[in-house]
């Protein structure tokens, strides 16, 4: 079955760090990638997506790239903020529409 | 209104009740799911409704747990006699056609503690 594995937290970053955070897969056929975000207090939302091989989500300066040969889909952000502090979730989507999530990192920036 | 919505928002419930939570998906889409956010389990698929067909259950965790969607709309979770074990946030998701790489729009959840 479809799978994912997520670098585990917490992290705590000082403002303007790079942060990194490592998801890798699982899967039968070409699955779509997610990162999706959990501000406190917030629900879920979709923070990137790509949905084939070597395609690059970006947006709000965070950005994974779909990397068949390893199976990874790792999020990246070159200078976090303080309000980046937030849970982010890897998933995936296959054919059967069902979104099956990492175990979530928890991310703390501080000013 | 323009998200998915859920109520209530917060449920405290005694061990061996029913209970109900309801999800109002985005009007149109066609596929609403419901999911599972504990501290044990992190965030699990439940169950899975697209249109008029049977819907995917295959990830509720016992036989007290049920979901029905009136309408191609609205659905209700229903949790009978509840364990502590059922203490979670509950979320609902809305799906539109187009393929696995479209976007799930999540509502807020209903957070249930079983006393």
């Amino acid at each position: 079955g479809n799978s994912v594995t997520q670098m585990e937290g917490p992290v705590t970053l000082s403002e303007e760090a790079f942060l990194t955070i490592n998801c890798t897969y699982t899967a039968t056929g070409y699955p779509s990638l997610f990162w999706y975000v959990q501000y406190p207090g917030e629900g879920l939302q979709l923070l990137l997506k790509a949905t084939k091989a070597d395609d690059k989500g970006s947006n709000k300066g965070f950005e994974a790239t779909y990397r068949k040969e390893t199976t990874s889909f790792h999020l990246e952000k070159g200078s976090v903020q303080v309000s980046d502090s937030a849970v982010y979730f890897c998933a995936l989507s296959g054919y059967d529409y069902k979104l099956s999530f990492g175990a979530g990192t928890t991310v703390t920036v501080r000013a | 209104g323009a998200g998915v919505s859920q109520s209530p928002s917060n449920k405290v419930t005694e061990k061996g009740k029913d209970v109900e939570l309801r999800c109002d998906p985005i009007s149109g889409h066609t596929a609403l799911y419901w999911y599972r956010q504990s501290l044990g389990q992190g965030l699990e698929f439940l169950i899975y409704f697209q249109g008029n067909s049977a819907p995917d259950k295959s990830g509720l965790p016992s036989d007290r747990f049920s979901a029905e969607r009136t309408g191609g709309s609205v659905s209700t979770l229903t949790i009978q006699r509840t364990q502590q074990e059922d203490s979670a946030v509950y979320l609902c998701a809305s799906w539109t056609s187009g393929g696995p790489g479209n976007e799930q729009f999540f509502g807020p959840g209903t957070r249930l503690t079983v006393l």
